[in-house]
């Protein structure tokens, strides 16, 4: 079955370093791949997406690209900020096999320190 | 009002009680979803629902069971409440297209069984 896998947490950063989230997937056919975060005591809210190959999602200085040929889409900040911590989660959907459910990886907690 | 409600935000339960979790959302769409959250697991998906005639079990279903009482409305319930079902519960909808332009989830529902 469609699995996401994401790089161990916790990850701790300081203030304006650059981050990168591994994250893989592995699926049967043509997957959207979502980043979502989670506040601490809040939801999950849709962080950025890419629908095909060679897409670049970005959104709030954040930007991850979908490569089919790595199974990939890793999550880049080139500057993180105190309020980016939060816990990352990667996450895809196969609308073509109907469930079109999100089947998400562990999840990356990320902590910033000023 | 937000998108996705959930109610209670918090509750403690015994163990054997049944315990009714509500959802309800605003955006007027067909879809939607139970998940469960636990510390280094990701989500989990419970019980999915593409309409109210339609509910289907998830990865996890044993020991809940779920009511789409209204388009808007969608509940889970554990019938008999044990100490590993404690986790954070979150309800979500999505879009026609199944997700492609992202899920909404609730604030989720802590919930402790002792």
């Amino acid at each position: 079955g469609d699995s996401v896998t994401q790089m161990e947490g916790p990850v701790t950063l300081s203030e304006e370093a650059c981050l990168t989230i591994n994250c893989t997937y592995t699926a049967t056919g043509y997957p959207s791949l979502f980043w979502y975060v989670q506040y601490p005591g809040e939801g999950l809210q849709l962080l950025l997406k890419a629908t095909k190959a060679d897409d670049k999602g970005s959104n709030k200085g954040f930007e991850a690209t979908y490569r089919k040929e790595t199974t990939s889409f890793h999550l880049e900040k080139g500057s993180v900020q105190v309020s980016d911590s939060a816990v990352y989660f990667c996450a895809l959907s196969e609308p073509a096999q109907g469930a079109q459910k999100l089947v998400f990886g562990q999840g990356t907690r990320l902590t910033i320190n000023p | 009002d937000a998108d996705v409600t959930q109610t209670p935000r918090n509750r403690i339960t015994k163990t054997g009680k049944r315990i009714m979790l509500e959802c309800s959302q605003t955006k007027g769409h067909d879809r939607m979803y139970w998940y469960r959250q636990d510390p280094g697991l990701g989500l989990r998906l419970i019980y999915y629902s593409f309409d109210v005639k339609d509910i289907n079990k998830g990865e996890i279903s044993d020991g809940y069971s779920v009511s789409r009482q209204a388009q808007a409305k969608f509940s889970l319930s554990l019938e008999s409440a044990i100490p590993n079902q404690t986790a954070l519960y979150f309800c979500a909808t999505s879009d026609p297209l199944g997700g492609s332009y992202g899920y909404t989830f609730g604030s989720g529902t802590r919930l402790t069984v002792v």
